[in-house]
């Protein structure tokens, strides 16, 4: 069966300091892969998306990017974080049954 | 894009009771589904429903893709069903998955 893992669940982290997240797929291919931001509140806003190695789509300017190095393996990256750029970060992947989203990172910038 | 409404924004349940969410958006879909996230943030697939009507246990969906809307019913509600339930749609093109504002469901003893 496919499982999504993603991590850390929390991170905590000053302005001005990188970020790396990582999101991995197992039990499928070359699967559709996604990273939502959830702000406080409810919405969730689709940040990148990849339909394969290398190839990523941005949804919206902003001061994080993403990575594709492996058929199965996302990472969300920045090279400073900003205190907007905290909030809960999600993992997706798509397949027959629809969106299944991984457990989440919570990031608290400070 | 598509713009999914949902209603109500917030719900109070006394234990036991039975609720109606509802979802509407604005276009033609590929995939419509329904989601609970629980208290820790993680998003629980529900019912993966772009039409018809479909039951696991205590909840059950239809959605009517031709009036362009969705209900999400929830009967004899337990405390573990508290959290926010979360419609979101995509198109037949596109790879955009568009949520909406979800209703916050809290099911009280």
């Amino acid at each position: 069966s496919q499982t999504i893992h993603q991590w850390p669940a929390t991170l905590v982290q000053p302005v001005g300091s990188p970020l790396s997240l990582e999101c991995t797929v197992e039990g499928t291919s070359n699967p559709n892969l996604y990273w939502y931001r959830q702000a406080a509140g409810r919405g969730l806003q689709l940040l990148f998306y990849s339909v394969g190695i290398g190839q990523i789509s941005s949804e919206v300017p902003q001061n994080l990017s993403a990575s594709r190095p492996q058929d199965r393996q996302f990472i969300l990256s920045s090279k400073k974080l900003l205190l907007s750029d905290s909030g809960f970060y999600l993992c997706a992947w798509t397949g027959r049954a629809g969106y299944t989203f991984g457990s989440g990172t919570r990031l608290t910038v400070v | 894009g598509i713009q999914v409404e949902q209603s109500p924004p917030d719900l109070i349940l006394q234990e036991g009771a039975n609720s109606t969410l509802r979802c509407n958006f604005s276009d033609s879909v590929n995939n419509l589904q329904w989601f609970h996230q629980n208290p820790w943030g993680q998003l629980i697939n529900l019912f993966y429903i772009p039409s018809g009507t479909k039951q696991n246990g205590r909840l059950s969906a239809t959605t009517v893709a031709t009036e362009r809307y969705s209900l999400l019913y929830i009967s004899s509600s337990q405390t573990t069903d508290s959290g926010v339930y979360f419609c979101a749609v995509d198109r037949w093109t596109g790879n955009q998955f568009y949520f909406g504002t979800g209703t916050s469901l809290t099911v009280i003893p």
